[in-house]
């Protein structure tokens, strides 16, 4: 079963733009997380969809945004991005039959604001 | 909000011996904990975990301990390979919500 993909798994931007990320999760997944990782304050929680719903969300400001589609593949969008936006994202897949269901992490996409 | 706490954050240890990283948790209400190991370029790879009503859990050379009384669990790893050497992360979630809090992480050394 292949795991859980993310493009592009690099991005270099600019102040000011804005930036879609893309996580298919594994096959049969319904559940889609995102995480930000940086060196000073770890990884940190975004955002999870199940069923093209947003469930759950961390403590990120409104730049910040995703969407889930029927196939379960989802983005995440960050508008004007600011230097502090650069990090790995990451997102991480559940079949989410529980809320506490195991989550299966992506390669991740480093982001690079300059 | 919940709280975790890992120590310690780098460890080395020689090729053959036994490996332990502790956590803490703060929210009571949390009943998952699983571990992540990462390695340079990659995302987290889960390598272990244990849900609240189960004390302990071994998977071959990994194995996690969990005191909810105390609320704090630990991974031991014995019989350390060089190949051991990454990143661990532990981390917590409770049934409210399919977020993970994430620890600060180890960096793990096996030195051969």
């Amino acid at each position: 079963k292949a795991g859980v993909t993310q493009t592009p798994r690099y991005l270099i931007k600019t102040r000011g733009q804005q930036v879609t990320l893309s996580c298919s999760p594994i096959s049969g997944h319904r559940s889609v997380s995102w995480y930000q990782q940086t060196p000073g304050q770890g990884l940190q929680f975004l955002f999870e969809y199940f069923s093209e719903t947003q469930r759950n969300k961390g403590n990120f400001p409104g730049r910040f945004s995703g969407r889930q589609f029927s196939n379960s593949r989802s983005e995440m969008n960050v508008s004007t991005l600011e230097l502090g936006d650069s990090a790995l994202y990451l997102c991480a897949s559940s079949l989410a039959d529980s809320y506490t269901d195991t989550q299966y992490f992506g390669p991740g996409t480093r982001l690079t604001v300059l | 909000g919940e709280n975790v706490e890992q120590h310690p954050s780098t460890l080395s240890v020689q090729e053959g011996d036994s490996a332990v990283i502790k956590c803490t948790y703060s929210d009571s209400a949390s009943n998952y904990f699983p571990w992540y190991k990462q390695e340079l370029g990659k995302g987290p790879q889960l390598i272990i975990d244990i849900r609240s009503n189960v004390g302990e859990k071994k998977d071959q050379r990994i194995a996690v301990t969990l005191n909810k009384t105390a609320k704090h669990f630990s991974l031991h790893i014995t019989e350390t390979q060089p190949e051991d050497s990454a990143v661990y992360f532990c981390a917590a979630s409770d049934d409210g919500a399919n977020n993970l809090f994430f620890g600060t992480g180890t960096r793990l050394t096996v030195i051969p």
